[in-house]
Parts: structure tokens; sequence; C-alpha cells
């Protein structure tokens, strides 16, 4: 059981290249989430996504797209990256609602990215 | 409006002390609460949460927190700190009818020898 586990782990880009990181989760969660973490603020939600096939955005979704094709997978694209996106990505997965609130999420390892 | 408030953000603690992180929430119901902790370079790790019932809540790693409605607070606490827990440490609420956490911007934790 591997959990929530995110490819790269590293990369650096130049401004105006596009990538793909991506996302994978093996406790069969509904919910799956990514999040930026920038020093002294915390992480912030870029998009979520509540099942299969579908998408949400989240506090800070501009310059990012994602998709959810399968329910195991959450893909978080750069189409033209800018050095304002030089982050660490973190991507987490749940099991649903708890009562009608957010339940616990699952965490990934983190991709860091560095945009020259 | 829903927030969360970590209101130290660097402490430091010698090993074999006691320690208390604090968490504020601003909340219009009863919250669901999470204490999170990330070591250098790692991802995020759940310590313990707190969903309803006993307000003095057991986690892994020889932590706990409590609960307290009447000051909004949700503050972590070890009784003896160890050279492994330095870390950042993450408070978070459940937002109603969403699917989403509010994190607090995170304590970082250090300990001297």
């Amino acid at each position: 059981n591997a959990g929530v586990t995110q490819t790269p782990k590293f990369r650096v880009l130049k401004t105006g290249q596009s990538m793909t990181l991506l996302c994978a989760q093996d406790m069969n969660h509904e919910y799956m989430y990514w999040y930026r973490q920038d020093p002294g603020m915390g992480l912030r939600l870029i998009h979520y996504s509540v099942g299969e096939g579908t998408t949400a955005k989240g506090e800070v979704p501009d310059g990012y797209n994602v998709s959810r094709l399968k329910k195991q997978n959450f893909l978080l694209g750069l189409e033209s990256a800018a050095p304002s996106q030089t982050s660490v990505y973190f991507c987490a997965s749940s099991p649903g609602l708890a009562g009608g609130r957010a339940n616990e999420q699952f965490f990934g390892p983190g991709t860091r990215l560095t945009v020259l | 409006a829903q927030s969360v408030t970590q209101p130290d953000i660097h402490i430091t603690v010698s090993e074999g002390a006691s320690l208390e992180l604090r968490c504020n929430y601003s909340y219009g119901a009863t919250p669901y609460l999470f204490w999170y902790v990330q070591s250098p370079g790692q991802g995020l790790q759940l310590l313990l949460k707190y969903f309803s019932g006993d307000t003095l809540v057991q986690g892994i790693k020889g932590f706990e927190a409590e609960f307290k409605r009447s000051q909004s607070s949700f503050n972590l606490r070890k009784p003896s700190v160890h050279w492994s827990d330095a870390a950042e440490y993450f408070c978070a609420v459940g937002a109603t009818g969403t699917y989403k956490y509010i994190f607090g911007t995170g304590t970082r934790l250090k300990v001297l020898a």
C-alpha cells in the first residue's frame, strides 16, 4: 500500500515551459487535492476533485490546470511556467466527508519545483 | 469567515522540556480539527484529529491536543520533547459544507540538545 505518490520529486523549468505533475493514490479515495506550500504562507489549495471526471478551483488556481480522468490519478499542469510558481507542491487524498465536513487528508511527499 | 491562527511562527525548546503549540480557530459550528507534522523535506503526516466526544485527544508520537470550545482553541502538547520532534506543525480545520481544509500558517519547532 503506497498511499499517495507524486512524480517527479524535483524539477527545474525555464520561464514559459510547461509540465505536468502526477499524483496517484491507491486507497480508493474519492477526493483529491493539489496544494502549494510557500514559506510563511502554509498550504494553499490550488484545485481539487470530488470524484472521477470532476475538478474545481481552490484559492490560487491561476496558471494551473488539472484533470482527473481516473479515480486514482490527479494531474496538475502548468501551461506556461512563471518564477512565481516556484514552490513545493503537495497532493492529498481523502475518503470523503465526515458529518458534512472535510475529513482526514493523506498527503504525498511533495514535488519541489523551481522556475528560472 | 472561517480561519485558523497559529500565533507562534517559531518555537525553540530544550530536549526533555514540555511543549505547547497554540492553535485558534474561527468557525460557526463545532469544527473538525487536525494537527499535522512536516519533517524537513517530507510531506505532512497526521498527528491527531478531533471530530467529537472527549475533548482531550491522543495522537501518535506521544502528542495530545485539547479542544476548548470556550477559547476556540486546539493546542498541541507533548510532556517531553525529543530531538526528532524538530519539524513544522500545522493546525487545520475542516470547513463546513465543503471538502476543504483551512490551514494555519504553521509553527516551526527547534529542539536544543
